[in-house]
């Protein structure tokens, strides 16, 4: 099956902006989509397709995708952001249907 | 209120069985297609099985494959996943998603496999 490879933390001061990126072949062929999971609690979608929001998601995450890479953009990280967040896609090696992302635990200083 | 709830997980010794069930509200569960998802304990998150809004059209994870079956009952509003020959690497929290974007998410269910 495709691998999706995230970086596996990042940290951001609170206010600011991060940017958590997904690289993976299939990638060039299907948009990802993005789970932020709290400890303890299932994951939820925060952006999917091109740049879209599940009602009740705030406008401050934001998605992008150039090639083999996309990438989920928070900007003015709040407190409450603080969680690991999966990408997610189609998987293009046709062996899955779909493929997730090793992970990014984000950390709001 | 959209809704998915899981039960059937425990407590399972190595190759036995366990089926869970995925119940749906809140939405029309049979334009859906879904999907299970697991997460072993301190891990990433791992796709396990697709099946279409009909039921027609299955995909299985290599690592499941031949030993669990996913079905639905679009008349009860539920998902299944048939799980034979468990072994210790499936102990892990076991998620229904619905849609190809996988929204909603069930609360999962916790399946040990263990003697």
């Amino acid at each position: 099956s495709s691998e999706l490879t995230q970086d596996p933390a990042v940290s951001v001061a609170l206010g600011q902006t991060v940017r958590i990126t997904c690289q993976g072949d299939s990638l060039r062929s299907y948009y990802a989509s993005w789970y932020q999971q709290k400890p303890g609690q299932a994951p939820v979608l925060v952006i999917y397709g091109k740049n879209n929001r599940p009602s009740g998601i705030p406008d401050r995450f934001s998605g992008s995708s150039s090639g083999n890479t996309a990438s989920l953009t928070i900007t003015g990280a709040q407190a409450e952001d603080e969680a690991d967040y999966y990408c997610n896609s189609r998987d293009s090696s046709g062996n899955h249907l779909y493929v997730f992302g090793t992970g990014t635990k984000v950390t709001v200083l | 209120e959209v809704q998915l709830v899981e039960s059937g997980g425990g407590l399972v010794q190595p190759g036995g069985s366990l089926r869970l069930s995925c119940a749906a509200s809140g939405f029309t569960f049979s334009s859906y297609e879904m999907n299970w998802v697991r997460q072993a304990p301190g891990k990433g998150l791992e796709w396990v099985s697709y099946i279409s809004s009909s039921g027609s059209t299955i995909y299985y994870a290599d690592s499941v494959k031949g030993r669990f079956t996913i079905s639905r009952d679009n008349a009860k509003n539920s998902l299944y996943l048939q799980m034979n020959s468990l072994r210790a690497e499936d102990t892990a929290v076991y998620y229904c998603a619905g849609g190809n974007w996988f929204d909603p998410w069930g609360q999962g269910t916790l399946v040990t496999v263990s003697s």
